[in-house]
Formats: structure tokens, sequence, C-alpha cells
């Protein structure tokens, strides 16, 4: 167990709809990474936020967006979903940036 | 631009044999870091090494070895003694810390020990 949570762990839904997976990062990580898993991408970093504060962005859609709370948990928020988002998305929390990334269990996506 | 390349889609061993799963990264960062993970069937990603990039010692945990080389940007990862619990997905990942970090995984290497 990594410590990192992610709810919930499958969500389907239907094209055109916008869902919010959550994230709970590991006792004292301030840094949280978001991650899309598909079989045709491999693991596409998303977007890291450190402490409150976006520091990296990776090849997230603009459909798609995230904020880390002051509890240091995260949202990933999917709107206009299409077939194509349908993914693994893993949250993974980290005591820097430049330090070994400790990933949670994932949520499965389901567009149909 | 920064680039992970595990060219080993899969690979098949029997139980106890040796295995290298290989891992090509390309930044022109000089410092960066590298790291392996395990992603078994149950999904989870796990952590198994991290490396900087002026630290080119190799390293030995158990039945696990890694070999880092800066001169042919290689970081290589061998398993001695294969057991059916190592099969799995492996990934190569690169931290690139120039201007805006980027985190980069290889498109992994799958491994599969028969018993």
């Amino acid at each position: 167990d990594s410590g990192v949570t992610q709810t919930p762990k499958h969500l389907i839904t239907a094209t055109g709809q916008r869902v919010t997976l959550r994230c709970s990062p590991r006792s004292g990580d301030l840094s949280v990474y978001w991650y899309q898993q598909s079989l045709d991408q491999g693991l596409q970093f998303l977007i890291q936020y450190y402490n409150g504060e976006e520091r990296a962005k990776g090849n997230i859609l603009e459909r798609f967006s995230a904020q880390q709370f002051p509890d240091l948990h995260s949202e990933l928020n999917l709107s206009s979903l299409e077939l194509g988002d349908s993914a693994l998305y893993f949250c993974a929390s980290s005591d820097g940036p430049n330090y070994e990334q400790y990933f949670g269990p994932g949520t499965r996506l389901t567009v149909t | 631009a920064q680039k992970v390349t595990q060219a080993q889609t899969e690979i098949s061993v029997v139980e106890k044999e040796d295995v290298t799963l290989d891992c090509v990264y390309e930044t022109r960062d000089t410092t960066y870091y590298l790291f392996w993970y395990k992603q078994p069937p149950s999904g989870e990603l796990v952590f198994l090494i991290r490396r900087n990039s002026f630290d080119e010692q190799n390293e030995i945990s158990g039945r696990y070895s890694w070999n880092f080389q800066k001169s042919t940007s290689s970081f290589n990862f061998t398993i001695t003694a294969s057991q059916v619990v190592d099969s799995a997905v492996y990934f190569c990942a690169l931290i690139h810390t120039s201007g805006t970090y980027k985190y980069i995984f290889g498109t992994g290497t799958r491994l599969k020990v028969l018993a």
C-alpha cells in the first residue's frame, strides 16, 4: 500500500459529461501528480501541484483541469468527455519534485 | 527533446533465468533523475529505484541490479534468477529539470516469467 488513495475506483459515464477524480497524497507529501494511462499512449504526465500551486504541466487537454486544496488533496476534473478519454488515471505523490513518486491504485474511466 | 526509449515491448523468460530490461534516455540537462517502476497485474505502479545524473554507481538490491552509463545514456535493469512474481510491466522514467519540469515515462517492457 503506497499510502496514496484515489476515488472512485471505477467510473462509467457518457460522452459530453463531466467527472471529478479525487486523490489524497501520502501523509507529509506536498507534491501531487496526475497521469493518464491508455493502451495506445502509455503513461502520460498531465500536471503537477506542489503545496497548492501548479508546478508543471504535461500533455493535459484544455478540457481537463486540476487543483490542490489546502489539505493537500487534489482533484482532476474532466469535462466534455470523449470516447478517447477512456483510460486509467493515476495520482501520485512525492516528497519533492525530484524524488520518487508513490502511485495510487488509479481510477478507471470508461466513456460510452 | 527529452525521451525515454524501452525498445523491448515484451520479454518472456523461464523461471530462474536472468533478464535485462533496457532503457535509453535523451536529455540535454546536466542534472536529471532516472527511475524504474514496476506495474504488476494488480495495476498499481511501484517505485524500484532512483538515480541522479551525478551518481553513476551501479546498484544491487537483492535479485535486482541497475547499470547506469552516462556515456551511452542507458539505465538498464537486470533481474537475476527471475521468479513468477517478477511478471509485470516495468517502466523507466526521466525527470527533466531545466526550465519547466517534465516527467517522462518509457512505454514499458512487459516481462513474463514462466514457471
